[in-house]
């Protein structure tokens, strides 16, 4: 089985930056994706890894050791619209490539 | 591009009710899924179809769920009969081929579900 664990709520200010870990135990990892989801909404892919180290995508970078099991995800110059749900989901070769969610972090952005 | 369609947006049952969710996918991908989100909890996979066969439905409750993709494009996914602890969103999500490394599931906007 897969164990994914990630802190559940945190509060910003508009333009600063944030990062939400996300820790796993897994056999068989063959990637790792975080999702952002609205309240209400369905959730929309944000970045995929599966080597170690850092992935940028304009605000959003996403990072990844494998040896730690350990990845985040840095959200800069914090908007309104980034209140979300932020979730972190790991692939294992064993359990056909299913996609494993963690509970989500809660981000809420305030002025 | 149209993205993953699911209807219906919103469902209140009684228990012991039947009750049936449609999804489809986005146009060419083999991989559809059907997931279960509990409120404060992420998607949990029920069951996963390439083309129209299953792969993956070991989490799927066979007792009272059933899902079906016959002609391999969309899919219903139904409770029969429903319990209290099904309240949930039904999230529908498709993937190019299913296959393992960078291949990325689209979700739906999920049928929000209330067993009373």
């Amino acid at each position: 089985g897969q164990n994914i664990d990630q802190p559940t709520e945190m509060t910003a200010t508009e333009g600063a930056i944030v990062q939400i870990n996300c820790t796993y135990q897994t056999s068989g990892f063959n990637g790792l994706f975080w999702y952002q989801q609205h309240a209400g909404e369905a959730p929309t892919f944000l970045s995929y890894n599966v080597l170690d180290g850092l992935e940028e995508k304009g605000r959003f970078s996403s990072f990844l050791s494998r040896s730690k099991g350990y990845s985040y995800l840095l959200l800069k110059e914090l908007q309104m619209k980034d209140s979300a749900s932020y979730l972190c989901a790991v692939r294992a070769i064993y359990g056909n490539n299913r996609l494993a969610f963690g509970k989500g972090n809660q981000v809420v952005v305030i002025p | 591009e149209a993205g993953v369609a699911q209807s219906p947006r919103y469902k209140i049952i009684e228990k012991r009710q039947s009750v049936a969710f449609w999804c489809n996918p986005i146009s060419g991908h083999a991989t559809l899924y059907w997931y279960q989100q509990i409120l404060g909890q992420g998607p949990k996979l029920l069951i996963q179809f390439q083309n129209n066969g299953v792969v993956d439905d070991s989490q799927l409750p066979k007792d009272r769920f059933s899902a079906e993709r016959l002609k391999g494009v969309d899919s219903t996914l139904k409770i029969q009969p429903a319990k209290l602890e099904d309240s949930a969103v039904y999230l529908c999500a498709s993937s190019l081929n299913g296959g393992g490394g960078g291949d990325t599931q689209y979700f739906g906007p999920g049928t929000r579900l209330t067993v009373l």
